[in-house]
């Protein structure tokens, strides 16, 4: 059974500063992965997504690398600002049909002061 | 990009009562839709895989009589939860793949969230 786990749960930094986030899974037999951001009471955003055959994806300040053999993904954050505090959620894709659905970690939780 | 809308993004019902809740794809053709459960502070868990024309799919668990899902045309999808008792409380979201960009390759769009309370 796929299980994802985030580390860490919650995390508080100072505006401007560079930050990992941690995502691993226990099966490296994954479609792909995606990095998701969520604002209290609101829907998901989709950040990233890395095929499983990719090492890793960039969107401006955001890179996400992805080692399947090993199952662990991580999220970069360069220059972090007020604005990106949220939780990401990072889900992997098990199956490759249009059914395939995606298994979540349970998210860490950002703030940024500034 | 492909935008799925949910709707309400708030209700509250009395306990007994049924509740519905719709997704739709704006701008894309969906077959599959994914519904999904979110009690504060834990993270989404998947309820049920909805499929255009044809049943559900329900995960472990998930009471297939007490949340109904139809999927009756290619941009919607309803999920209804029937008999709704104080424990149904949460946050339901739905998501969509635009098959369209990317095909099965392409990323899960998620709505804006219902967040019912059973009073």
């Amino acid at each position: 059974k796929q299980e994802v786990t985030q580390i860490p749960a919650a995390l508080s930094v100072p505006e401007g500063e560079n930050l990992v986030l941690n995502c691993s899974f226990t099966d490296s037999a994954i479609y792909n992965l995606q990095w998701f951001r969520q604002d209290p009471g609101k829907g998901l955003t989709s950040l990233l997504l890395i095929q499983s055959s990719q090492r890793e994806q960039t969107s401006g300040r955001l890179n996400a690398s992805l080692d399947k053999s090993s199952g662990r993904s991580t999220l970069y954050i360069a220059a972090s600002q007020p604005g990106d505090s949220a939780t990401y959620l990072c889900a992997v894709r098990v199956g490759s049909s249009n059914t395939g659905k995606l298994i979540f970690g349970q998210g860490t939780t950002l703030q940024v002061k500034p | 990009g492909a935008v799925v809308s949910q709707h309400p993004s708030w209700v509250i019902c009395k306990s007994g009562t049924s509740v519905k809740i719709e997704c739709r794809s704006l701008d894309f053709q969906a077959t599959t839709m994914f519904w999904y459960r979110q009690f504060p502070k834990q993270s989404l868990m998947l309820m049920a895989t909805s499929n255009e024309g044809s049943k559900a799919t329900y995960e472990q668990g998930v009471e297939k009589d007490k949340f109904l899902i139809n999927h009756a045309s290619l941009t919607l999808s309803t999920l209804t939860v029937t008999s709704a008792h104080p424990e149904d409380s949460s946050f339901y979201i739905c998501s969509a793949r635009d098959r369209g960009r990317g095909g099965y390759n392409s990323p899960l769009h998620f709505g804006n969230g219902t967040r019912l309370t059973v009073t």
